[in-house]
Protein backbone atom coordinates (compact mmCIF):
# COMPACT_ATOMS: atom_id res chain seq x y z
CA UNK A 1 0.00 0.00 0.00
CA UNK A 2 1.83 3.52 -1.35
CA UNK A 3 1.10 6.18 0.88
CA UNK A 4 0.23 8.35 -2.06
CA UNK A 5 -2.67 6.69 -3.98
CA UNK A 6 -2.96 6.47 -7.96
CA UNK A 7 -5.08 5.06 -10.09
CA UNK A 8 -3.35 2.10 -11.19
CA UNK A 9 -4.06 2.62 -15.30
CA UNK A 10 -4.70 5.06 -17.62
CA UNK A 11 -5.86 4.98 -21.35
CA UNK A 12 -6.21 7.70 -24.30
CA UNK A 13 -6.01 7.78 -27.66
CA UNK A 14 -3.19 9.53 -30.33
CA UNK A 15 -3.59 13.42 -29.56
CA UNK A 16 -6.06 13.15 -26.49
CA UNK A 17 -5.37 14.60 -23.07
CA UNK A 18 -5.35 12.07 -20.07
CA UNK A 19 -4.97 13.32 -16.80
CA UNK A 20 -3.01 11.05 -13.40
CA UNK A 21 -4.21 12.03 -10.33
CA UNK A 22 -2.03 11.89 -7.03
CA UNK A 23 -3.83 11.86 -3.74
CA UNK A 24 -1.77 12.37 -0.36
CA UNK A 25 -2.02 13.98 3.12
CA UNK A 26 -0.96 16.85 4.52
CA UNK A 27 2.35 15.45 5.58
CA UNK A 28 3.06 14.99 2.40
CA UNK A 29 1.73 16.86 -0.51
CA UNK A 30 -0.16 19.36 1.73
CA UNK A 31 3.09 20.39 2.69
CA UNK A 32 5.86 19.89 0.43
CA UNK A 33 6.65 19.97 -3.67
CA UNK A 34 5.26 16.85 -5.83
CA UNK A 35 7.21 15.13 -8.51
CA UNK A 36 6.62 12.93 -11.76
CA UNK A 37 8.17 10.32 -13.19
CA UNK A 38 8.09 8.57 -16.18
CA UNK A 39 9.88 5.06 -16.56
CA UNK A 40 9.93 2.59 -19.11
CA UNK A 41 11.19 -1.10 -18.47
CA UNK A 42 14.16 -1.68 -18.63
CA UNK A 43 15.39 1.96 -17.95
CA UNK A 44 16.12 4.71 -15.94
CA UNK A 45 13.24 6.42 -14.30
CA UNK A 46 13.15 10.25 -15.42
CA UNK A 47 12.10 13.73 -13.88
CA UNK A 48 9.04 14.90 -15.93
CA UNK A 49 7.99 17.54 -13.25
CA UNK A 50 9.84 19.25 -10.27
CA UNK A 51 8.28 21.30 -7.52
CA UNK A 52 4.95 20.85 -8.43
CA UNK A 53 4.75 22.63 -11.69
CA UNK A 54 8.14 22.95 -13.37
CA UNK A 55 9.63 20.99 -16.48
CA UNK A 56 13.01 20.14 -16.32
CA UNK A 57 15.20 20.91 -19.59
CA UNK A 58 14.09 18.84 -22.77
CA UNK A 59 10.51 17.57 -21.40
CA UNK A 60 8.20 18.58 -23.50
CA UNK A 61 5.34 21.10 -23.08
CA UNK A 62 2.49 18.52 -23.23
CA UNK A 63 3.56 17.28 -19.71
CA UNK A 64 2.54 19.41 -17.03
CA UNK A 65 1.67 18.89 -13.75
CA UNK A 66 -0.53 20.80 -11.16
CA UNK A 67 -1.14 20.72 -7.37
CA UNK A 68 -4.52 21.73 -5.23
CA UNK A 69 -4.16 20.93 -1.59
CA UNK A 70 -3.12 17.09 -0.62
CA UNK A 71 -3.72 16.44 -4.33
CA UNK A 72 -2.05 16.75 -7.69
CA UNK A 73 -2.02 15.77 -10.86
CA UNK A 74 -0.15 15.70 -14.66
CA UNK A 75 -1.86 16.28 -17.72
CA UNK A 76 -0.45 14.83 -20.82
CA UNK A 77 -1.90 16.43 -23.89
CA UNK A 78 -1.60 15.52 -27.53
CA UNK A 79 -1.23 11.54 -26.58
CA UNK A 80 1.46 10.09 -28.72
CA UNK A 81 2.51 6.36 -28.76
CA UNK A 82 5.87 6.88 -27.03
CA UNK A 83 4.07 7.95 -24.13
CA UNK A 84 3.04 4.75 -23.35
CA UNK A 85 4.69 4.12 -19.83
CA UNK A 86 4.75 4.00 -15.72
CA UNK A 87 3.96 7.41 -14.23
CA UNK A 88 4.82 7.56 -10.39
CA UNK A 89 4.30 10.33 -8.47
CA UNK A 90 6.39 11.70 -4.82
CA UNK A 91 6.76 13.92 -2.44
CA UNK A 92 8.97 14.53 0.95
CA UNK A 93 6.73 12.76 3.80
CA UNK A 94 7.74 15.09 7.70
CA UNK A 95 6.19 12.64 9.42
CA UNK A 96 7.94 9.49 7.81
CA UNK A 97 10.74 11.78 6.93
CA UNK A 98 11.35 9.96 3.81
CA UNK A 99 10.24 10.70 -0.18
CA UNK A 100 7.20 8.69 -0.76
CA UNK A 101 6.11 7.49 -3.80
CA UNK A 102 2.76 7.00 -5.78
CA UNK A 103 1.97 3.04 -6.33
CA UNK A 104 2.50 4.20 -10.64
CA UNK A 105 -0.11 4.71 -13.40
CA UNK A 106 0.53 2.61 -16.60
CA UNK A 107 -0.59 4.92 -19.33
CA UNK A 108 -1.90 2.82 -22.12
CA UNK A 109 -1.88 4.84 -25.54
CA UNK A 110 -4.57 2.87 -27.84
CA UNK B 1 27.14 9.57 -15.11
CA UNK B 2 25.93 7.52 -12.51
CA UNK B 3 26.83 3.94 -12.81
CA UNK B 4 25.33 0.64 -10.19
CA UNK B 5 27.50 -2.36 -10.10
CA UNK B 6 27.10 -5.21 -7.16
CA UNK B 7 24.08 -6.82 -7.64
CA UNK B 8 23.23 -10.29 -7.83
CA UNK B 9 21.62 -13.02 -6.01
CA UNK B 10 22.02 -14.05 -2.37
CA UNK B 11 20.06 -16.30 0.16
CA UNK B 12 17.61 -14.98 2.48
CA UNK B 13 19.48 -13.84 5.30
CA UNK B 14 23.26 -12.79 3.32
CA UNK B 15 24.50 -9.65 2.54
CA UNK B 16 25.27 -7.70 -0.19
CA UNK B 17 27.18 -4.39 -1.29
CA UNK B 18 26.26 -2.26 -3.89
CA UNK B 19 28.26 0.67 -5.73
CA UNK B 20 27.50 3.41 -7.48
CA UNK B 21 30.47 4.92 -9.16
CA UNK B 22 29.24 8.77 -10.21
CA UNK B 23 31.25 10.79 -12.88
CA UNK B 24 30.91 14.93 -14.53
CA UNK B 25 28.61 16.06 -11.06
CA UNK B 26 30.27 17.70 -8.37
CA UNK B 27 30.05 14.50 -6.50
CA UNK B 28 31.39 15.93 -3.09
CA UNK B 29 28.44 18.14 -3.04
CA UNK B 30 25.17 15.58 -4.24
CA UNK B 31 22.93 14.25 -1.86
CA UNK B 32 22.65 11.12 -3.17
CA UNK B 33 19.89 8.69 -3.11
CA UNK B 34 19.05 4.77 -3.45
CA UNK B 35 15.51 3.34 -5.35
CA UNK B 36 14.25 0.18 -5.89
CA UNK B 37 11.84 -1.47 -8.02
CA UNK B 38 10.37 -4.58 -6.99
CA UNK B 39 8.85 -7.18 -9.45
CA UNK B 40 5.05 -5.87 -10.15
CA UNK B 41 5.51 -2.94 -7.57
CA UNK B 42 6.69 0.52 -7.72
CA UNK B 43 9.36 2.75 -7.15
CA UNK B 44 10.21 3.07 -3.23
CA UNK B 45 13.05 5.37 -2.05
CA UNK B 46 15.19 3.40 -0.04
CA UNK B 47 17.40 5.95 1.76
CA UNK B 48 19.54 9.31 1.22
CA UNK B 49 23.01 10.15 2.30
CA UNK B 50 23.50 14.18 2.85
CA UNK B 51 26.71 15.55 1.48
CA UNK B 52 29.23 16.16 3.81
CA UNK B 53 29.06 19.73 4.04
CA UNK B 54 25.11 19.02 5.02
CA UNK B 55 26.44 16.69 7.75
CA UNK B 56 26.51 13.37 5.68
CA UNK B 57 23.27 12.73 7.66
CA UNK B 58 21.26 9.70 6.28
CA UNK B 59 17.66 8.39 6.37
CA UNK B 60 15.99 5.16 5.49
CA UNK B 61 12.76 4.19 4.86
CA UNK B 62 10.82 1.85 7.77
CA UNK B 63 11.14 -1.50 6.25
CA UNK B 64 15.10 -1.29 5.53
CA UNK B 65 16.45 0.43 8.88
CA UNK B 66 18.40 -1.39 10.85
CA UNK B 67 19.82 -3.77 7.85
CA UNK B 68 20.64 -1.62 4.93
CA UNK B 69 23.38 1.44 5.76
CA UNK B 70 24.42 4.04 3.30
CA UNK B 71 27.77 5.43 3.06
CA UNK B 72 29.81 7.57 0.48
CA UNK B 73 33.43 7.75 -0.52
CA UNK B 74 33.94 11.59 -1.86
CA UNK B 75 37.43 10.72 -2.78
CA UNK B 76 36.26 7.76 -5.35
CA UNK B 77 33.03 9.29 -6.15
CA UNK B 78 31.14 6.55 -4.63
CA UNK B 79 28.17 6.11 -2.67
CA UNK B 80 27.58 2.24 -1.13
CA UNK B 81 24.39 0.50 -0.17
CA UNK B 82 24.75 -2.25 2.21
CA UNK B 83 22.34 -4.58 2.32
CA UNK B 84 22.51 -7.10 5.30
CA UNK B 85 19.39 -9.51 6.37
CA UNK B 86 18.27 -9.92 3.56
CA UNK B 87 14.78 -10.55 2.90
CA UNK B 88 12.65 -11.93 -0.52
CA UNK B 89 11.28 -8.91 -0.86
CA UNK B 90 13.96 -6.90 -1.00
CA UNK B 91 14.74 -8.43 -4.42
CA UNK B 92 14.51 -5.42 -6.50
CA UNK B 93 16.11 -3.20 -9.09
CA UNK B 94 18.33 -1.06 -7.06
CA UNK B 95 19.07 2.85 -8.96
CA UNK B 96 21.26 4.91 -7.57
CA UNK B 97 20.50 8.83 -8.00
CA UNK B 98 20.63 12.13 -7.08
CA UNK B 99 18.86 15.93 -7.22
CA UNK B 100 20.99 17.90 -9.47
CA UNK B 101 19.42 21.18 -7.16
CA UNK B 102 21.65 19.48 -3.99
CA UNK B 103 24.80 21.21 -5.58
CA UNK B 104 22.93 24.08 -7.21
CA UNK B 105 20.81 27.17 -5.30
CA UNK B 106 17.44 25.69 -4.27
CA UNK B 107 17.29 22.04 -3.20
CA UNK B 108 14.57 20.11 -4.25
CA UNK B 109 14.04 16.35 -4.08
CA UNK B 110 13.62 15.83 -8.08
CA UNK B 111 16.22 13.40 -9.06
CA UNK B 112 17.34 14.35 -12.40
CA UNK B 113 20.27 12.17 -12.70
CA UNK B 114 20.08 8.61 -12.31
CA UNK B 115 21.68 5.12 -13.23
CA UNK B 116 20.74 2.36 -15.06
CA UNK B 117 20.25 0.35 -11.74
CA UNK B 118 21.43 -3.58 -10.73
CA UNK B 119 19.48 -6.17 -10.07
CA UNK B 120 19.35 -7.66 -6.86
CA UNK B 121 17.62 -10.95 -6.09
CA UNK B 122 17.38 -13.20 -2.47
CA UNK B 123 15.81 -16.61 -2.91
CA UNK B 124 17.07 -19.50 -2.01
Amino acid sequence: QSVLTQPPSVSGTPGQRVTISCSGSSSNIGSNYVYWYQHLPGTAPKLLVYRNDQRPSGVPERFSGSKSGTSASLAVTGLRSEDAADYYCASWDDSLYAVVFGGGARLTVL
Amino acid sequence: QLVESGGGLVQPGGSLRLSCEASGIPFSDAWMIWVRLAPGKGLEWVGRIKSKADGETVDYTAPVKGRFIISRDDSKNTVFLQMNSLKTEDTAVYYCSTPSSSWREGFDYGMDVWGHGTTVAVSS
